[in-house]
């Protein structure tokens, strides 16, 4: 299965704690895309990066999110001293291009559910 | 501020009728839409797309119409299956790879 690739699937956090999301993107593709679903809202977008590089952070918190995709491995979105308002559905998505109007879609991962208690 | 509003959070249809849609949007900048779908416990998967171009696009059994005069797009499903029932989201985009989402309409075909 050459999809998008997230884990963990489901995240528990006490408050103040550490949460350490991962994706992998589709085979061939260089580009990922960081969104969140809030309950009862739709996605929205966070980050989107490629290979050791952010090329837009307009959508993340200033403080306490940050997001890297190395030259290795997968994609890392982190959020330090999580609060209970962190818990969400955050999802990845990847595309072969940073066009992906041009020559294919945002394919999405399953998405990782966050629960901070 | 929602660019892009489903003002419908759920839709029940029987099966074998018609399964209609509906998004609206404020920006006059976007010019590329797009469906997904999602099932519970998965993430969206890209259903079809349309750009301002167009005011029709076919896939199937899935079409979608573009008025933007009206600032609205339309999702229609013929015939609706049971295995349609999901979430649906509209997104628009103003060409760059950043995609406004709208918060959903659930569908429910009943067989």
């Amino acid at each position: 299965n050459a999809g998008v690739m997230q884990n963990p699937r489901h995240l528990v956090r006490r408050r103040g704690q550490e949460a350490r999301l991962r994706c992998s993107p589709m085979k061939g593709h260089s580009h990922v895309y960081w969104y969140r679903q809030l309950p009862e809202e739709g996605l929205k977008f966070m980050v989107y990066l490629q290979k050791e590089n952010i090329i837009d952070e307009s959508g993340m918190p200033k403080e306490r999110f940050s997001a890297e995709f190395p030259k290795e491995g997968p994609s890392i979105l982190r959020i330090q001293q999580v609060v209970r308002g962190d818990s969400a559905a955050y999802f990845c998505a990847s595309s072969p291009t940073g066009q992906p109007f041009s020559q294919g879609e945002q394919y999405f991962g399953p998405g990782t559910r966050l629960t901070v208690t | 501020d929602q660019q892009v509003k489903q003002n419908s959070p759920s839709l029940s249809v029987q099966e074998g009728r018609i399964s209609i849609l509906n998004c609206d949007y404020t920006n006059s900048m976007f010019d590329y839409f797009l469906w997904y779908k999602k099932y519970p416990a998965e993430g969206p998967t890209f259903l079809i797309s349309i750009s301002s171009i167009k005011d029709k696009n076919e896939d199937g059994r899935f079409t979608v119409f573009l008025n933007k005069s009206a600032k609205h797009l339309s999702l229609h499903i013929v015939p609706s299956q049971p295995g349609d029932s999901a979430v649906y989201f509209c997104a628009a985009s103003d060409g760059s790879y950043k995609y406004i989402f709208g918060t959903g309409t659930r569908l429910k075909v009943l067989a």
